[in-house]
């Protein structure tokens, strides 16, 4: 049984670029959730997709989007990085949106120089 | 809004030791509660979850945790520390979202270390 995969594991981008991050979501799920975790801090919500839409997000601004596949995977792309962007971004799934808990997979780690 | 509070940012036990971790959350209905642990370089692995019933909520790696809704804290509890218990604790909070979907809050976490 696959758990939640992400790619690539890690990532370093210099400011003003753009940057996709890539997740499947565990076998029999259909939600996909992604969170950034700052060094030091705990995870903050950025979005979640389901059905191919957006149906959530959190505060961030709009460099920050994504995508859902029919397959149920999801990209996050963040445009016109900023060092601030430098994070571990967590990826969850769930079988609907409105289920718990959420299964999270190891992340991509992003640095930004 | 919602928030999660973990006030301690380091705790550090001997092996063999009792644990506790504290966490209060702030969450006008009835909260859906977890611990996650988080290794180094790794995500996030679910210990346990409060939904609803039983207040005394068994978890892997023979955690508990217990809601007490008067003090609005979700404790964890392992009777004896492995020094493999060494990594960082974060509890959440679940909040269902007008529109459909839901979340999680996260505290800052609690690293623990473990002496041998």
């Amino acid at each position: 049984d696959a758990g939640v995969t992400q790619s690539p594991t890690h990532l370093i981008k210099t400011r003003g670029q753009q940057v996709t991050l890539r997740c499947s979501p565990k076998s029999g799920h259909d939600t996909v959730s992604w969170y950034q975790q700052a060094l030091g801090q705990g995870p903050q919500f950025i979005f979640q997709y389901y059905e191919e839409e957006e149906r959530q997000r959190g505060n961030f601004p709009d460099r920050f989007s994504g995508h859902q596949f029919p397959n149920y995977s999801s990209e996050l792309n963040v445009n016109a990085l900023l060092l601030g962007d430098s994070a571990l971004y967590l990826c969850a799934s769930s079988l609907g949106p409105l289920n718990q808990p959420q299964h999270f997979g190891d992340g991509t780690r992003l640095s930004i120089l | 809004a919602q928030s999660v509070t973990q006030p301690d940012i380091h705790i550090t036990v001997s092996e063999g030791a009792s644990l506790e971790l504290r966490c209060n959350y702030s969450y006008g209905a009835t909260p859906y509660l977890f611990w996650y642990v988080q290794s180094p370089g790794q995500g996030l692995q679910l210990l346990l979850k409060y939904f609803s019933g039983d207040t005394l909520v068994q978890g892997i790696k023979g955690f508990e945790a217990e809601f007490k809704r008067s003090q609005s804290s979700f404790n964890l509890r392992k009777p004896s520390v492995h020094w493999s218990d060494a990594a960082e604790y974060f509890c959440a909070v679940g909040e269902g979202l007008t529109g459909g979907g839901n979340k999680l809050t996260f505290g800052t976490g609690t690293q623990l270390k473990v002496e041998l």
